[in-house]
């Protein structure tokens, strides 16, 4: 089946710290990934995505790699911001049949950056 | 404005009484989705349509109704079978329904059980 599994928060950070929020799946067939992120009381933004192995996402700063040979699509910035206070969520978009399209999402991890 | 919007923001419902949550696209979107968010929980899917007239369960179905007659429109009823309805509920919408497809998401409606 398909899944996604993400590091559990809350993650505190310094002003210009670096941020890894790691994120694992499991997946029938070649599905894409994404990372969204959700501000308080709204919905979800796309931060960045990726559709097959090997791409690199990015936008603001924020990098993540689509890597096969360890299901991985860890989320990366050089150097937070208090703005970039917010819950990350990692997904999954699976790939065949009735459920083409859906998408799987981790758990969500809360990051607060400290000025 | 292209976008997604969800009414109301907040909705509050008496025991033994349906509600119905409202979720209108112009974005010319051919699929449509629900979502409900608990704390600490991650965004489970409610229902799907991937065309007007069509409309698949998703992980967590039970209590919940949905309509697509409008390719714009995808309303969510919450029925009183639906025993712990509290909840962030949220509507997205793609393109069509890809592995590619980008979900684009509304504001949300808060549901809170008086």
């Amino acid at each position: 089946g398909n899944s996604v599994t993400q590091m559990e928060g809350p993650v505190t950070l310094s002003e210009e710290a670096f941020l890894t929020i790691n994120c694992t799946y499991t997946a029938t067939g070649y599905p894409s990934l994404f990372w969204y992120v959700q501000y308080p009381g709204e919905g979800l933004q796309l931060l960045l995505k990726a559709t097959k192995a090997d791409d690199k996402g990015s936008n603001k700063g924020f990098e993540a790699t689509y890597r096969k040979e360890t299901t991985s699509f860890h989320l990366e910035k050089g150097s937070v911001q208090v703005s970039d206070s917010a819950v990350y969520f990692c997904a999954l978009s699976a790939d065949r049949g009735s459920t083409l399209g859906r998408l799987y999402f981790g758990r969500g991890t809360q990051l607060t950056v400290w000025p | 404005d292209g976008g997604i919007t969800q009414s109301p923001k907040y909705l509050f419902r008496k025991e033994g009484q349906n509600v119905t949550l409202s979720c209108e696209q112009n974005l010319n979107h051919d699929a449509m989705y629900w979502y409900r968010q608990d704390p600490g929980q991650g965004l489970r899917l409610i229902y799907y349509s991937q065309i007007v007239n069509d409309f698949q369960k998703g992980d967590i179905a039970e209590g919940y109704s949905v309509s697509r007659e409008k390719k714009e429109s995808f309303p969510l009823t919450v029925t009183s079978a639906q025993k712990n309805p509290t909840a962030f509920y949220l509507c997205a919408s793609s393109i069509l329904a890809g592995v590619t497809e980008t979900q684009y998401f509304g504001p949300g409606t808060r549901l809170l059980v008086l």
